[in-house]
């Protein structure tokens, strides 16, 4: 399979606890993109990673939430102490380097994590 | 309210109809996406279409882009069953350019055979 990977895609955690969330690129793609969704609504933008580099985490809370890509492996959002509200699902989208009048992303099939 | 806005919200059409979905954004932008979700899905890629760009087509895909008046519109023509799923409508805005996607709420398309 050469599209985005994501895992777990099923994620429950009780309040507290910590959530890591784990996303493999497309081959060839060197820039990560993770977005939250809620129940019935469009995606919003987290953050945006290149290799070992934090592009723009403006769409992330301050708090709790970390995202990294680091050189061997793949990218992982992390979520400490996680509350009710942290509930959603997640997707992470992959995209070639960035040209002149962009790339589309490419999205994996999300992880859906659940806050008892 | 919010950039990449579609609308109708929810679409019920027959099999075989043409489906058109609309979408109004505010920033000006780089290029305009539009993804297809089924239901506990990821977002697949449909169509990306450019600034300078005014019309483009991709099998019974057409989708339009007015920069004046800061619209798009996707038409599924001869559409299946299968058809049926989200679409959402993406923009990748000239101020933060390739650093992310600000998406509308989606449009609901229900086919029926």
């Amino acid at each position: 399979n050469a599209g985005v990977m994501q895992n777990p895609r099923h994620l429950v955690r009780r309040r507290g606890q910590e959530a890591r969330l784990r996303c493999s690129p497309m081959k060839g793609h060197s820039h990560v993109y993770w977005y939250r969704q809620l129940p019935e609504e469009g995606l919003k933008f987290m953050v945006y990673l290149q290799k070992e580099n934090i592009i723009d985490e403006s769409g992330m809370p301050k708090e709790r939430f970390s995202a990294e890509f680091p050189k061997e492996g793949p990218s992982i959002l992390r979520i400490q102490q996680v509350v009710r509200g942290d509930s959603a699902a997640y997707f992470c989208a992959s995209s070639r380097k960035q040209g002149a009048g962009g790339q589309p992303q490419h999205f994996g099939d999300g992880t859906r994590l659940s806050i008892l | 309210s919010q950039q990449g806005e579609e609308d109708p919200q929810a679409l019920s059409i027959q099999e075989g109809e043409n489906a058109t979905m609309n979408c109004s954004y505010k920033t000006s932008i780089n290029n305009l996406q539009w993804y297809r979700q089924n239901s506990g899905r990821g977002l697949v890629h449909l169509i990306l279409i450019r600034s300078n760009e005014r019309e483009k087509h991709s099998g019974r895909l057409r989708v339009t882009l007015d920069t004046s008046k800061k619209s798009s519109s996707l038409l599924i023509t001869a559409s299946r069953a299968a058809d049926t799923a989200s679409y959402f409508c993406a923009t990748d805005a000239e101020e933060t350019s390739g650093s992310r996607l600000t998406f509308g709420e989606g449009t609901q398309l229900t086919v029926n055979p």
